[in-house]
């Protein structure tokens, strides 16, 4: 299985400073039809995971623009610009370029 | 839009079955693969089983391999998933996942609220 290690486990941030995540994978990502399946999901309190970044620097419908991915082969990064009150919440990578699909072990994301 | 709805959750014993439903609305559920996914209190997020659009497809996470089934009913729009031998490790919230792809699982573009499932005597 291919595994993603995400780093830091923690991250406090103080508001309006930048974050950044980074996620590492076991396996080359890029997948034989050329796309790279690298993806960023998070998760605030007591909701369901959203996806915020598709194969890795294509930002969702409705994101803000203060997040942004980047990365190529296994090496990864989701950067948050300058960091607000609702980005606080776990944060996960995930890969489906091979099966079965699996996720970093998450980044929880808090405020100073 | 886009709406997922789990259901089917619950308190079941070890060794029993529970089958969990997922009702989707908003997009044609038939040309799009679907997932479970699970995540076990306080931990993270775990794939657990994939179904391509026409249903004839599909992946499963050795952790439940023999004893979950994924299947979907096209005609109702509806994703299903049938737990069956169930062990406390399988205590967890289960998601529903729509997949952006029709042909390949490669990931998840909406999630439902979740059906928690709790196996204990």
């Amino acid at each position: 299985d291919v595994v993603m290690t995400q780093s830091p486990l923690s991250l406090p941030v103080t508001l309006g400073q930048p974050a950044s995540i980074s996620c590492r994978s076991s396996q080359s990502l890029v997948y034989s039809d050329g796309n790279t399946y690298l993806h960023w999901f998070q998760q605030r309190p007591g909701q369901s995971p959203r996806r915020l970044i598709y194969k890795v620097s294509n930002r969702d419908s409705g994101v803000p623009d203060r997040f942004s991915g980047s990365g190529s082969d296994t090496d990864f990064t989701l950067k948050i610009s300058r960091v607000e009150a609702e980005d606080v919440g776990i944060y996960y990578c995930m890969q489906g370029t091979h099966w079965p699909l699996t996720f970093g072990g998450g980044t929880k994301v808090e405020i100073k | 839009q886009v709406h997922l709805v789990e259901s089917g959750g619950g308190v079941v014993q070890p060794g029993g079955s529970l089958r969990l439903s997922c009702a989707a609305s908003g997009f044609t559920f038939s040309t799009y693969g679907m997932h479970w996914v699970r995540q076990a209190p306080g931990k993270g997020l775990e794939w657990v089983a994939y179904a391509r659009y026409d249903g004839n497809y599909k992946r499963c996470a050795d952790s439940v391999k023999g004893r979950f089934t994924i299947f979907r009913d096209n005609s109702k729009n509806t994703l299903f998933l049938q737990m069956n031998s169930l062990r406390a490790e399988d205590t967890a919230v289960y998601y529903c996942a729509k997949d952006p792809d029709t042909l390949m699982g490669t990931g998840f573009d909406y999630w439902g609220q979740g059906t928690l499932v709790t196996v204990s005597s």
